[in-house]
């Protein structure tokens, strides 16, 4: 079975400086992923997704993750951190088994990104 | 714009009452989603359905049940509500079995 972990439930940056989220996955099928970001008291909104192709993948924001399929990682990087990148975020993956896609959600259980000033 | 939306956004109720938590999605997406978040466990998914008619278990699906009588519309429905269920509902769409999901705001419940 699927299943995805968020190393770090709490990471906190700088105001400029690099943000690394990591997340690891754990699939016997090419998994489909994505990173999702949630804001206080808001849903959650889609940062990027992997499916097939290109490994490295951009995102709104100026958000990117790359996936390492021999490192089973999709990590998200932002090169200089804003304030309003303060929220959570969610890696997950998308369920598959040897007849396919299933599109059902498996998350980590989330990062909270701090940025100070 | 098409959109997803939840309803109520927050709701109080009493142990052992039914309540039922509406999503509405006007993208026409086959696949629609509940999941509820707690702390410390991320998202977990409920039910899922999809297409009309059609409905499916999720990892923590007692206590609960979905119907799809059209496209747009995934109710989801606590029999008897329970304290353990006080939790964030969140409501989820997509076109395909290959495309991202796209949620909704979510409804705050609190069983007391």
């Amino acid at each position: 079975a699927q299943s995805v972990t968020q190393l770090g439930s709490h990471v906190s940056v700088s105001e400029g400086a690099l943000v690394l989220l990591r997340c690891n996955y754990s699939s016997s099928v090419p998994p489909y992923l994505f990173w999702y970001v949630q804001y206080p008291n808001q849903g959650l909104q889609l940062l990027l997704k992997y499916t097939t192709g290109a490994t490295l993948v951009k995102g709104i924001n100026g958000f990117e993750a790359e996936f390492k399929k021999s490192e089973t990682s999709f990590h998200l990087t932002k090169p200089s951190a804003h304030m309003s990148d303060a929220a959570e975020y969610f890696c997950a993956v998308s369920e598959r088994n040897y007849g396919g896609a299933t599109n059902k959600l498996i998350f980590g259980t989330g990062t909270l990104l701090a940025v100070q000033p | 714009d098409a959109e997803i939306t939840q309803s109520p956004r927050h709701k109080i109720t009493e142990t052992g009452r039914q309540v039922t938590l509406a999503c509405h999605q006007t993208w026409n997406h086959n696949n629609m989603f509940w999941y509820r978040q707690d702390l410390g466990h991320g998202l977990r998914l409920i039910h899922y359905s999809y297409g009309v008619h059609d409905t499916n278990k999720g990892e923590v699906s007692d206590g609960y049940s979905v119907s799809r009588s059209n496209t747009e519309d995934l109710p989801l429905t606590l029999e008897s509500a329970a304290s353990s269920q006080t939790s964030v509902y969140f409501c989820a769409s997509s076109e395909s079995m290959r495309s991202p999901q796209y949620f909704g705001p979510g409804t705050r419940l609190t069983v007391t």
